[in-house]
């Protein structure tokens, strides 16, 4: 199916594990985005990618890895797991400044 | 100072009525403007965008635009109840990378 595609959509984790949230899009959109949402503070964007191989900082980066080696995907992964960890992470995809979610992961961090 | 500002609300409204939900941002640079709305436990879904001052229609939907205010607002005609959600404002500002700068959304209650 065409879309953005974000697994697993549930995860709980111990303090210190390492994490991999995946993302997949099939519509070939440059841009991509990792965005976590928290009570109280709204969507804070982690990673963006512009293009495979190009990723930069967001705003709250720390403890957050991203890659992309195809444009299709673009895997976030917490390198050491930390209870502030503990969010709702969506993915994105945008060709024209426009946004486009996929469903979300919900990461608990015990 | 927050870079885009929302009531958190929750607003509520009867149904047939018209919602305003209301949008403040801090860069004057910014371009475009951006209207997702996001049922709970859903991921945000894009609903209008507006990038000139104004008033832009869709439907039920009419997005509003004051750059000298630095203001834009969302009008939502004839609500439903199934207008019941949180709704994100976005911005982006005048650099050519693609990054939406999100609010913290304002809860729509639509009663029937």
């Amino acid at each position: 199916d065409a879309g953005i595609t974000q697994s697993p959509r549930y995860k709980i984790t111990e303090t210190g594990r390492q994490v991999t949230l995946m993302c997949h899009q099939t519509w070939s959109h440059s841009y991509m985005f990792w965005y976590r949402q928290d009570l109280g503070h709204g969507l804070r964007l982690i990673y963006y990618s512009a293009a495979a191989d190009i990723t930069d900082k967001g705003e709250v980066p720390d403890g957050y890895v991203v890659s992309r080696s195809k444009t299709e995907n673009f895997p976030l992964t917490l390198e050491s797991a930390t209870r502030s960890q503990t969010s709702v992470y969506f993915c994105a995809s945008s060709e024209s400044g426009q946004l486009y979610f996929g469903p979300g992961t919900r990461l608990t961090v015990t | 100072q927050k870079e885009v500002e929302q009531n958190s609300g929750p607003l509520s409204v009867p149904e047939g009525a018209i919602a305003s939900l209301n949008c403040t941002y801090s860069d004057r640079g910014s371009q475009s403007f951006f209207w997702y709305r996001q049922y709970s436990g859903k991921s945000p879904e894009l609903i209008m965008f507006i990038y000139s001052n104004g008033d832009k229609e869709d439907g039920r939907f009419t997005a509003q635009l004051n750059k000298a205010s630095q203001y834009v607002s969302l009008l939502i005609r004839d609500s439903q109840p199934s207008d019941s959600a949180t709704y994100l404002c976005a911005v982006k500002g005048n650099t050519g990378f693609q990054k939406l700068v999100f609010g913290t959304g304002t809860r729509l209650l639509v009663s029937p």
